[in-house]
């Protein structure tokens, strides 16, 4: 199957500090990659969607300027929590597809900020 | 607006003991319905993808099957293993691809 690897798997950081999360699909290439977020006991919510060249799409209600994303190639794409603060703290999981496909998930980024 | 409910929330079942879980969906046209497994701290794993209403996957204990409102996951004689969030999703056709989901089954089987 598939395979999308995140790193870092978990990351402390303190508060007012920027934390870059890469994903990667290493076994295809994925023209669209989707960043999300999950609470504790929640579901997945989805925060943006990007294709490889373009601008992100965000969600509403999702800050793009706070949650800056890159998808330069077609297996690499990067979110980049600016200024962190405790309230973003979460786990944050990166899918991949090809096309109108099924994604891929990464293993996900506990990220703590303190 | 799109939309998917799961029920029940949790199950608890024996080992061997067969279910069924519920994902009922409202979408403005339907693209694609998918099935993961998550297990906790860890991102969802794929198992399936239904298509059009009739259609039926299996995998080793599990089987999927969509209709026009609803999908089910039937779990056959399941065990302590097959213990994990099940998520479904739906695609709408229009979208980017984005996958909307429900909030989950948490299936429990104890030996």
């Amino acid at each position: 199957g598939a395979v999308v690897s995140q790193h870092p798997s978990w990351v402390i950081c303190k508060s007012g500090t920027s934390v870059k999360i890469e994903c990667r699909s290493l076994d295809f290439q994925a023209t669209t990659m989707f960043w999300y977020r999950q609470f504790p006991k929640q579901s997945l919510m989805l925060m943006a969607t990007s294709n490889e060249g373009s601008k992100a799409t965000y969600e509403q209600g999702v800050e793009k300027d706070k949650f800056l994303i890159n998808h330069a190639s077609l297996t690499l794409s990067t979110l980049t929590v600016t200024s962190a603060h405790p309230e973003d703290s979460s786990f944050y999981i990166c899918s991949a597809s090809q096309g109108f496909h099924e994604q891929y998930f990464g293993p996900g980024t506990r990220l703590t900020v303190t | 607006e799109d939309q998917v409910t799961q029920s029940p929330e949790a199950l608890r079942l024996q080992e061997g003991e067969s279910s069924s879980l519920n994902c009922s969906y409202t979408v403005s046209g339907l693209r694609g319905l998918f099935w993961y497994r998550q297990d906790p701290g860890k991102g969802p794993e794929f198992l399936f993808t239904l298509y059009s209403a009739g259609e039926e996957k299996e995998k080793e204990r599990l089987k999927a099957t969509l209709t026009k409102k609803e999908s089910f996951l039937h779990i056959t004689a399941p065990k302590p293993e097959d213990s994990a969030t099940y998520l479904c999703a739906v695609q709408a056709r229009g979208s980017q691809g984005n996958l909307i989901f429900g909030k989950g089954t948490k299936l429990s089987v104890k030996p």
